[in-house]
């Protein structure tokens, strides 16, 4: 089983600020298969990017993703109120699939 | 419009089962691959389980493997679980995710809001 850990545990900033987590699996992820999510309290997982690069269908260009291998990075550019939230990489490059412990992004 | 709605939860005895539901709506149902994700209280995902668009493939995580049974009824456009001898550890949001393509799912563009489960005597 592929073991993702995410770093930082918690982020801290403020709005109009940049954001950069980190997500690093235990093995390779083969052909970069890497997905980044967002949750909100209350609400359900969105899918941000996948292919640890290709933004989903209506996400924000504020958000990008980049790795490969062992390491990977989800990017805001510019942190809007929304965006603070809980975030989460998955890998889909073996077939048990596996989630980070996640990220949370709070305002400072 | 595009949903997922899970249903079924509730609170069970350890050694019980329980069957969960989820309702598809607003897309082709049997164009994809779908599978539950569930969410300890105040902790991260975990996927469960997986099926491809017919049922005729599945998969499931090592922790519920022989206890939990995924299906699903594409005339229905529902998607099941079937958890059997729930233990404490099983106590969790149980959400349905629609995978990316027909096969077994990969990554998720469709969650629903989830059902709860929990598991105490």
């Amino acid at each position: 089983e592929i073991v993702l850990t995410q770093s930082p545990g918690t982020l801290s900033l403020s709005p109009g600020e940049r954001a950069t987590l980190s997500c690093r699996a235990s093995q390779s992820v083969s052909s970069s298969y890497l997905a980044w999510y967002q949750q909100k309290p209350g609400q359900a997982p969105r899918l941000l990017i996948y292919g640890a690069s290709s933004r989903a269908t209506g996400i924000p260009d504020r958000f990008s993703g980049s790795g490969s291998g062992t390491d990977f990075t989800l990017t805001i550019s510019r942190l809007e109120p929304e965006d603070f939230a809980v975030y989460y990489c998955q890998q889909y490059g073996s077939s048990k699939l596996t989630f980070g412990g996640g990220t949370k992004v709070e305002i400072k | 419009e595009v949903q997922l709605v899970e249903s079924g939860g509730g609170v069970v005895r350890p050694g019980g089962s329980l069957r969960l539901s989820c309702a598809a709506s607003g897309f082709t149902f049997d164009d994809y691959g779908m599978s539950w994700v569930r969410q300890a209280p105040g902790k991260g995902l975990e996927w469960v389980s997986g099926i491809n668009w017919n049922g005729g493939s599945t998969g499931y995580a090592d922790s519920v493997k022989g206890r939990f049974t995924i299906s699903r009824d594409n005339a229905k456009n529902s998607l099941y679980l079937q958890m059997n001898s729930l233990r404490a550890e099983d106590t969790a949001l149980y959400h349905c995710a629609r995978g990316d393509y027909g096969d077994l799912p990969r990554y998720f563009d469709l969650w629903g809001r989830g059902t709860l489960v929990t598991v105490s005597s």
